[in-house]
C-alpha cells in the first residue's frame, strides 16, 4: 500500500524551462512533506519542505505547492539547469514528529542543455 | 570529511552468508535510520533508533537486525543473506528541531547477494 506516490518515473525538460514534479498521497494525517534530490552514487539530500498548514513554500528556484483537498503536491523548478538532473523523491512525515519518512518511488529529471 | 559515512560502499556476497553494514556519523545526532532503495519502490525504512537504548522496527525489518553501539554508530546486519536483499542501503541521521526532522543521508552501500 503506497501512501506516497510519484506516478511519473521520468521527466525531460529543456534548460531554462520549468520542471514540474508531482506527488500524490493518501494519508490525510501527514504533517509535513519534503523533497529530496539524489545524484548517482550519493545519498539523498534535503531540498525543500512544506507544512500541511501551508499551500506554498519557495526557496530560490524551487517552489513546492500543496493542495490538501486533492492530496497532491508539486515541486516547481524554474529556470531548470543541467545540474538539476537527478532523481527527486517526495516524502511525507506523520503527526507527532516520529521521524519516520515515507517516500515516493522517485522521478528522474533530465534537464537538457 | 563526510558527516555520515557508510562501510563498505559495495559488497557482493553469497546466499546464506552473514553480513554487516556499518554507519558512522559526526553530526552529533541522536536519531539514526536504515533504509533500502529498490528500483520503482523508493526508499523504505528498515529500522530506526532515537537514542542508544531505543531501537524500533520500520516498514520492512524481517531478515534484518541492528545494533546501536554508540550515539555515532548504527550497524545493520543480515543474518543469512538472500538474493531479494540485493539493494542500495542508506543510513541517515536527524536531530529534530522545529517539526520537520530533516534527515541527512550517507552515500549508500550497494549490496549484491548471489
Amino acid at each position: 500500500d503506497q501512501q506516497v506516490k510519484q506516478n511519473s518515473p521520468s521527466l525531460s525538460v529543456q534548460e531554462g524551462r520549468i520542471s514540474i514534479l508531482n506527488c500524490d498521497y493518501t494519508n490525510s494525517m501527514f504533517d509535513y512533506f519534503l523533497w529530496y534530490k539524489k545524484y548517482p552514487a550519493e545519498g539523498p539530500t534535503f531540498l525543500i519542505s512544506i507544512s500541511s498548514i501551508k499551500d506554498k513554500n519557495e526557496d530560490g528556484r524551487f517552489t513546492v505547492f500543496l493542495n490538501k483537498s486533492a492530496k497532491h503536491l508539486s515541486l516547481h523548478i524554474v529556470p531548470s539547469q543541467p545540474g538539476d538532473s537527478a532523481v527527486y523523491f517526495c516524502a511525507a512525515i506523520g503527526s507527532g514528529n516520529t521521524g519516520k519518512l515515507i517516500f515516493g518511488q522517485g522521478t528522474t529529471l533530465q534537464v537538457k542543455p | 570529511d563526510a558527516d555520515v559515512t557508510q562501510t563498505p560502499r559495495n559488497r557482493i556476497t553469497k546466499t546464506g552468508k552473514r553480513i554487516m553494514l556499518e554507519c558512522s556519523q559526526t553530526k552529533g545526532h541522536d536519531r539514526m535510520y536504515w533504509y533500502r532503495q529498490d528500483p520503482g519502490l523508493g526508499l523504505r525504512l528498515i529500522y530506526y533508533s532515537f537514542d542508544v537504548k531505543d531501537i524500533n522496527k520500520g516498514e520492512i525489518s524481517d531478515g534484518y537486525s541492528v545494533s546501536r553501539q554508540a550515539q555515532a554508530k548504527f550497524s545493520l546486519s543480515l543474518e543469512s543473506a538472500i538474493p531479494n536483499q540485493t539493494a542500495l542501503y542508506f543510513c541517515a541521521t536527524s536531530d529534530p528541531t522545529g517539526f520537520t526532522d530533516t534527515q541527512y543521508f550517507g552515500p549508500g552501500t550497494r549490496l549484491t547477494v548471489l
